[in-house]
């Protein structure tokens, strides 16, 4: 069956230092996948979108990078600071007419002072 | 300002009663999405629509019904059917497209009691 795993365990990093997140997906062929940040008790904020056909892409501090062969996407957050402590999810688009996105659990990021 | 607003933002249900939740946007996205999100687990899709008049099931429908009478409202119905329903349910819009990316509203938390 199709899965997307990302980290259940909360990563926990040092303010300044880069935080990569994992997203690996299996029985599955996205075209596109897309990042998105969630606060407690709110709803997703759209964040990257990267093509299956692209390596990389950047916005700012974050980095995501799209490995089909791997079936992996990570997520880099350079710099990091305090205030990007949050959820972050990955969601996968199939082609085919719906593109519906499809979400993992999503990994906690925490950034200390 | 554009936007996709939920109502309620909190909602106590007693067993055996239907509720409806509140989806409305006037950003004139065609497809509109309902999610449930459960502690420690990913969004999970129930229903979505790509146009007016339409909509299809997703992956864990049993137990709830919708409408999609205008382009800018997709309401939730959570009937007695549904064996579980206290959960964060997130309702998105997105345009139409591969590159587009969604928009959530703040959420419901249904809780039955």
């Amino acid at each position: 069956s199709q899965k997307i795993e990302q980290n259940s365990e909360a990563l926990n990093i040092q303010e300044g230092k880069t935080a990569t997140l994992t997203c690996n997906y299996t029985n599955y062929s996205p075209a596109y996948l897309q990042w998105y940040r969630q606060d407690p008790g709110r709803g997703p904020v759209f964040l990257l979108l990267i093509r299956e056909n692209e390596k990389e892409k950047r916005k700012e501090r974050l980095k995501v990078t799209f490995d089909t062969t791997l079936k992996q996407s990570l997520f880099h957050i350079t710099a990091s600071q305090p205030a990007d402590s949050a959820t972050y999810l990955c969601a996968l688009l199939a082609s085919g007419g719906s593109y519906i996105p499809t979400f993992g659990r999503g990994t906690s990021l925490i950034v200390h002072p | 300002d554009g936007g996709i607003t939920q109502s309620p933002k909190y909602l106590f249900r007693k067993e055996g009663q239907n509720v409806t939740l509140s989806c409305e946007q006037n950003l004139n996205h065609d497809a509109m999405y309902w999610y449930r999100q459960d502690p420690g687990q990913g969004l999970r899709l129930i229903y979505y629509s790509q146009i007016v008049n339409d909509f299809q099931k997703g992956d864990i429908a049993e137990g709830y019904s919708v409408s999609r009478e205008k382009k800018e409202s997709f309401p939730l119905t959570v009937t007695s059917a549904q064996k579980n329903p206290t959960a964060f349910y997130l309702c998105a819009s997105r345009p139409q497209g591969w590159n587009t990316e969604a928009f959530f509203g703040q959420g419901t938390r249904l809780t039955v009691v």
